[in-house]
């Protein structure tokens, strides 16, 4: 069975200061791909990165950073000097290949309700 | 915004009554996905539509229903409902192609639902 714990439930930190949400997961495939998701107040999840099982080179996009590591199984989200507008909640998520017909189930984590003071 | 679309943004419905929620899919995408999100809880995956059939479901009961139409919108439909299916309703959709590569699924605002 395949499951993603994000242990931090809440953080707050104030505008400016680094933050690193850690999300941890489990599974059996060899294949697998890895996902972030931002759910601002308004609902929507919004897609922020998708890796794969075989690539384990981190990755910058602007403030934010991904860093995989298979050997501990986590892939965890660094946002440096936090703005306000990143005050949002947090998921990571897991999906094995489908296979021939198959569906593409995301498997979520808990979430990690960021608050970013000014 | 992703250009998935979900109507109607919120509803009130009693326990026992019926429901239907409906999503239009973002231009180009061909699978759709429901999920269900309780509160203070990470999405919980429902099922999935690709080529107007279903080809995946989680540990959802049968009174979950759905629909995809060849505009690869859809409809979810849930039955006899209980108090418990009160959550906010993500439909996403996503591109599935013959590699089977899992693209990033995009997601909607949502349905709120309350069952009272």
């Amino acid at each position: 069975a395949q499951k993603v714990t994000q242990a931090q439930t809440e953080i707050s930190v104030v505008e400016k200061e680094d933050v690193t949400l850690d999300c941890v997961y489990e599974t059996r495939d060899t294949t697998y791909y890895l996902f972030w998701y931002k759910q601002p107040p308004s609902g929507e999840l919004v897609f922020l990165i998708r890796r794969n099982s075989f690539d384990e080179q981190n990755e910058i996009s602007g403030r934010y950073s991904w860093n995989f590591q298979k050997s501990t199984s986590s892939f965890n989200f660094t946002i440096t000097a936090s703005q306000v507008v990143d005050s949002a909640v947090y998921f990571c998520a897991l999906t094995r290949l489908p296979g021939l017909g198959g569906a593409q189930k995301l498997v979520f984590g808990q979430g990690t309700r960021l608050t970013i003071n000014p | 915004e992703t250009g998935v679309t979900q109507s109607p943004t919120h509803l009130i419905k009693t326990r026992g009554q019926q429901v239907t929620l409906r999503c239009s899919s973002q231009s180009g995408h061909n699978t759709v996905s429901w999920y269900q999100q309780a509160l203070g809880q990470g999405p919980q995956f429902i099922f999935q539509y690709y080529r107007e059939e279903e080809n995946g479901r989680g540990n959802f009961p049968p009174r979950f229903s759905g629909l995809q139409f060849p505009n690869y919108s859809s409809e979810l439909n849930v039955n006899a409902l209980e108090l418990d299916d009160s959550a906010l309703y993500l439909c996403a959709s996503s591109l599935y192609d013959e590699y089977l590569n899992p693209y990033e699924q995009y997601f909607g605002p949502g349905t709120r639902l309350t069952v009272t």
